[in-house]
């Protein structure tokens, strides 16, 4: 069957520490590849997305993303994380002309002071 | 940029009621979804639409219905709310076929059901 599996379901960090949060999917086709944040009581915004091509992937509030295709990976990484990055983040996946987008369930960072 | 607008951010509405949740977005999109959000649960899809008139029961359809009139909106209805219908609600939208990328989501919907 295919999921997104994110095992951690909260994180704790100092800030200025670094981050990577984790996301293994199981999927039969090539998969497209999505990393989104949640500030509370907020909708979902786009961090970054795979299609093709370099498996490290930047994306916007300085995170990036590598495409492990033999680990069935897609891990979030920033190296040094601020307050503001207190949020909730989802790993995603879907495949090119489907319209399903399968989620995981979410990991919670919190950043201390 | 992607604009999808969810008419209300917060609604309280009780048991028994119909319940209209709207939906909008700019882009042109061909899809359009709507996803509900309970902690622990991650996001799950309620309903889908592809194309105006069209839509696909997602994987919890039971309780609720759809209607998609024009391509921009896409409309979530609870035809008798229920208080576990309590849940943040968001719609999103995408490209249709091959040129199918990201979801854009709205902000959300915040339904309380008394």
């Amino acid at each position: 069957a295919q999921s997104v599996t994110q095992p951690d379901i909260h994180i704790t960090v100092s800030e200025g520490a670094s981050l990577e949060l984790r996301c293994n999917y199981s999927y039969g086709a090539t998969p497209y590849l999505f990393w989104y944040v949640q500030s509370p009581g907020q909708g979902l915004q786009l961090l970054l997305k795979y299609f093709s091509g370099d498996t490290l992937v930047q994306g916007i509030k300085g995170f990036e993303a590598e495409y492990k295709r033999s680990q069935s990976s897609f891990n979030l990484r920033k190296p040094s994380v601020h307050w503001s990055d207190a949020a909730e983040y989802f790993c995603a996946v879907s495949t090119s002309g489907t319209y399903k987008y399968i989620f995981g369930t979410g990991t919670r960072l919190k950043v201390l002071a | 940029d992607v604009k999808v607008t969810q008419s209300s951010r917060y609604l309280v509405k009780r048991t028994g009621e119909k319940v209209f949740l709207e939906c909008v977005q700019d882009m042109d999109h061909e899809n359009m979804f709507w996803y509900r959000q309970d902690p622990g649960l991650g996001l799950r899809l309620i309903y889908f639409s592809y194309d105006v008139k069209m839509k696909e029961k997602g994987d919890i359809p039971e309780g609720y219905s759809v209607s998609r009139e024009k391509k921009e909106r896409f409309s979530l209805i609870l035809e008798s709310a229920s208080t576990n219908q309590t849940s943040m609600y968001l719609c999103a939208s995408s490209r249709g076929g091959i040129l199918s990328t990201e979801a854009f989501f709205g902000q959300g919907t915040r339904l309380t059901v008394v």
